[in-house]
C-alpha cells in the first residue's frame, strides 16, 4: 500500500497557484518526500524532493510541515500546461529500498 | 541528463503470443533500471527492478520475465500473453548521484 494520501481531484484556475497537499504520517526519519506528475499518456516526470527543509526549483515549491507528516507541492503559476495526476512518494534514498511505490495521486485540471 | 528509449510506443497483440519490449538508457553508467505497469487509472506497479547487468528482482509473481544483458538495456518479456497483460508499460532509470527516477514514453500493450 501507498505510504501516501491525497485528494482524488482539485481544480484550478489557469495564473493562479495551485497547492497540493499530500499526507503522510507514518513517514520514517530516513525517508525523502518525491513529487511526481504524469501527463495523460506520457511517462512520469520528476518534479521535486525534500527531506525536512522546504525546497523550490524552477518547477515547483515544496512545503514540508516541521513533523514532516504532510507536505504541499505549490505550482506558483498553474498554467493549463500543468494539468497532470501529481503523485506524491515516500522513499529512502539509502540502503535496499530502492522501490518507490505509487498511490492513485491529485489529478489536477488547470482550466482557462 | 539522462535519456530513456522505449519501444514501441504502442502494441496489439494475441492472446499467447511472444512480447519484447526494450529499454535503452543514455547519459548514465551503472544505473538501477525498474519496469513498471500502469492499468487504465491505477497508480504505477513496480514489476522488476535491476541494479546491475545479469541482476534482477522481481516484485509479484507474474507471466512476464525481465533481463538486463548490457549496462544500459532493459528488456521485459513475455513467452504467451494473457488477456491480462494488457497495460501501460513504462521503463525508469535511476543514475548514480541523481535525485529523481527518469521514466521513459512508456509502451501501450493490448492484447487481445
Amino acid at each position: 500500500d501507498a505510504k501516501t494520501t491525497q485528494p482524488p481531484s482539485m481544480d484550478c484556475a489557469e495564473g493562479r497557484a495551485a497547492n497540493l497537499p499530500c499526507n503522510h504520517s507514518t513517514i520514517s526519519g530516513n525517508e525523502y518526500v518525491y513529487w511526481y506528475r504524469q501527463i495523460h499518456s506520457q511517462g512520469p516526470q520528476y518534479i521535486i524532493h525534500g527531506l525536512k527543509n522546504n525546497e523550490t526549483n524552477e518547477m515547483a515549491s515544496l512545503i514540508i510541515t516541521e513533523d514532516r507528516k504532510s507536505s504541499t507541492l505549490i505550482l506558483p503559476h498553474a498554467t493549463l500546461r500543468d494539468t497532470a495526476v501529481y503523485y506524491c512518494i515516500v522513499r529512502a534514498n539509502a540502503g535496499n529500498n530502492r522501490k518507490l511505490i505509487w498511490g492513485l495521486g491529485t489529478s489536477l485540471a488547470v482550466n482557462p | 541528463s539522462q535519456t530513456i528509449h522505449q519501444w514501441p510506443a504502442t502494441l496489439v497483440q494475441p492472446v499467447g503470443s511472444p512480447l519484447s519490449l526494450e529499454c535503452t538508457v543514455e547519459g548514465t553508467s551503472n544505473p538501477n533500471l525498474y519496469w513498471y505497469r500502469q492499468a487504465a487509472g491505477r497508480g504505477l506497479q513496480l514489476l522488476f527492478y535491476s541494479v546491475g547487468i545479469g541482476q534482477i528482482s522481481s516484485e509479484v509473481p507474474q507471466n512476464l520475465s525481465a533481463s538486463r544483458p548490457q549496462d544500459r538495456q532493459f528488456i521485459l518479456s513475455s513467452k504467451k500473453l494473457l488477456l491480462s497483460d494488457s497495460g501501460f508499460y513504462l521503463c525508469a532509470s535511476k543514475g548514480q548521484g541523481v535525485s529523481g527516477y527518469t521514466f521513459g514514453s512508456g509502451t501501450r500493450l493490448t492484447v487481445v
